[in-house]
């Protein structure tokens, strides 16, 4: 089956840090992978996507790359700013039908 | 920037009510969905549609129903709101070949 597993927050870090929040998946096929962002009150918006192995996808300083061979997406920059503070999902979409698989969520706290 | 509305952005209502969050998207897209976002964050799909005249249960079962008229309208009802129905609720739509889901700003509903 498809499933998506990404690392428990909070993540609290300071500004100026570095971030990676983990993302491993399970898939049938070749999915395309994803990490959305969901600020506080709002619904989710597309901040980066890969759509084939090797493929590395960036948006906003932030960056993820598509490996296959440890199946993992993870999502990483280099110096994080209060306004990144929000909640990132993993997620991978299998081509038959177009059907999302989400992670379950990471909240990321960034401090002053 | 996607085009996709919610109505109302937050709802509180008293048990027993009829209630019908809104849906609409100006993109065309011919598959919309509706997830649910418990207070953990994590997302439950309740329902699909891949075009007019065309509605699926998600894998979250829930008690609500949609219907498709209108390429561009994908209501969510409730007959008999609950307060087991209380949490935000993301509605998405995707192009029919491609794979990117763009979100609405998701209805907050609160049943008393």
């Amino acid at each position: 089956g498809n499933s998506v597993t990404q690392m428990e927050g909070p993540v609290t870090l300071s500004e100026e840090a570095f971030l990676t929040i983990n993302c491993t998946y399970t898939a049938t096929g070749y999915p395309s992978l994803f990490w959305y962002v969901q600020y506080p009150g709002e619904g989710l918006q597309l901040l980066l996507k890969a759509t084939k192995a090797d493929d590395k996808g960036s948006n906003k300083g932030f960056e993820a790359t598509y490996r296959k061979e440890t199946t993992s997406f993870h999502l990483e920059k280099g110096s994080v700013q209060v306004s990144d503070s929000a909640v990132y999902f993993c997620a991978l979409s299998a081509r038959i039908f177009n059907k999302f698989y989400f992670g379950s969520g990471t909240k990321l706290n960034v401090k002053p | 920037e996607a085009d996709i509305y919610q109505t109302p952005r937050y709802l509180v209502i008293g048990t027993g009510k009829k209630i019908t969050l809104e849906c609409s998207q100006t993109m065309g897209h011919d598959k919309m969905y509706w997830y649910q976002q418990d207070p953990g964050m994590e997302l439950h799909l309740i329902h699909y549609s891949y075009g007019v005249n065309s509605t699926e249960k998600g894998d979250l079962s829930s008690e609500s129903t949609v219907s498709r008229i209108r390429t561009e309208h994908f209501p969510l009802t409730l007959e008999s709101a609950r307060p087991s129905h209380t949490s935000q609720y993301l509605c998405a739509s995707s192009e029919s070949a491609g794979n990117i889901q763009y979100f609405g700003a998701g209805t907050r509903l609160s049943v008393l």
